[in-house]
């Protein structure tokens, strides 16, 4: 069975900072990988999502993340973190089955200090 | 647009108490999603519908039940609330249930039970 696994439960980053989230997934063969966020008393909104290729993908609002199999990560990163980035961040995994079977990760809080 | 919309926003129920949440798209999607979230679990899945007319379970169904009203509109229905219900409570869209298609979400919605 899939399952993802984010080590993070809480990061406190500064304004201007980079940013790491990390993501683990399990799975056989090559997953399909998704990165949400969750604003406070939001729904959540896709961040980026990684199917094939290029192993380095863009997002939204200036986030990248990079699949990098050897180690099964899909970690998140943006080079200068802004006070609105302060939000929820799951990670997510889809199997060779339909949209319906995402796993997701638990989150990780992420807190900006000025 | 307003993309997903569910409601109520809050809800307040006693142990045995029925309700239905309710949710809506206007993106003309196919599929929607019920998901559950609880703290340090990530999203669960309660039910899904591929298509008009049709509805499956996912990870956690007991103890709910779905209808899908029509393309626009998928219902989840508390036939006797429990404790273990409290949660946050998401509906999602999208086009398909192909491989890594984009899910789109609400806002949720808060339901504690007492």
């Amino acid at each position: 069975a899939q399952s993802v696994t984010q080590p993070d439960i809480h990061i406190t980053v500064s304004e201007g900072a980079s940013l790491e989230l990390r993501c683990n997934y399990s799975y056989g063969a090559t997953p399909y990988l998704f990165w949400y966020v969750q604003s406070p008393g939001q729904g959540l909104q896709l961040l980026l999502k990684y199917f094939s290729g290029d192993t380095l993908v863009q997002g939204i609002k200036g986030f990248e993340a990079e699949f990098k199999r050897s180690q099964s990560s899909f970690n998140l990163r943006k080079p200068s973190v802004h006070w609105s980035d302060a939000a929820e961040y799951f990670c997510a995994v889809g199997a060779n089955f339909g949209n319906e079977k995402l796993t997701f990760g638990t989150g990780t809080r992420l807190t900006i200090i000025p | 647009n307003a993309g997903v919309t569910q409601t109520p926003k809050f809800q307040v129920l006693k142990t045995g108490q029925s309700m239905t949440l309710q949710c809506a798209q206007d993106m003309n999607h196919n599929s929607m999603y019920w998901y559950r979230q609880d703290p340090g679990m990530g999203l669960r899945l309660i039910y899904y519908s591929a298509s008009e007319g049709t509805t499956d379970k996912g990870e956690v169904p007991n103890g709910y039940n779905v209808s899908r009203l029509n393309k626009r509109e998928f219902s989840l229905r508390l036939e006797s609330a429990a404790p273990s219900q409290t949660s946050v409570y998401f509906c999602a869209s999208s086009v398909g249930t192909g491989r890594g298609e984009t899910q789109y979400f609400g806002p949720g919605t808060r339901l504690l039970v007492l």
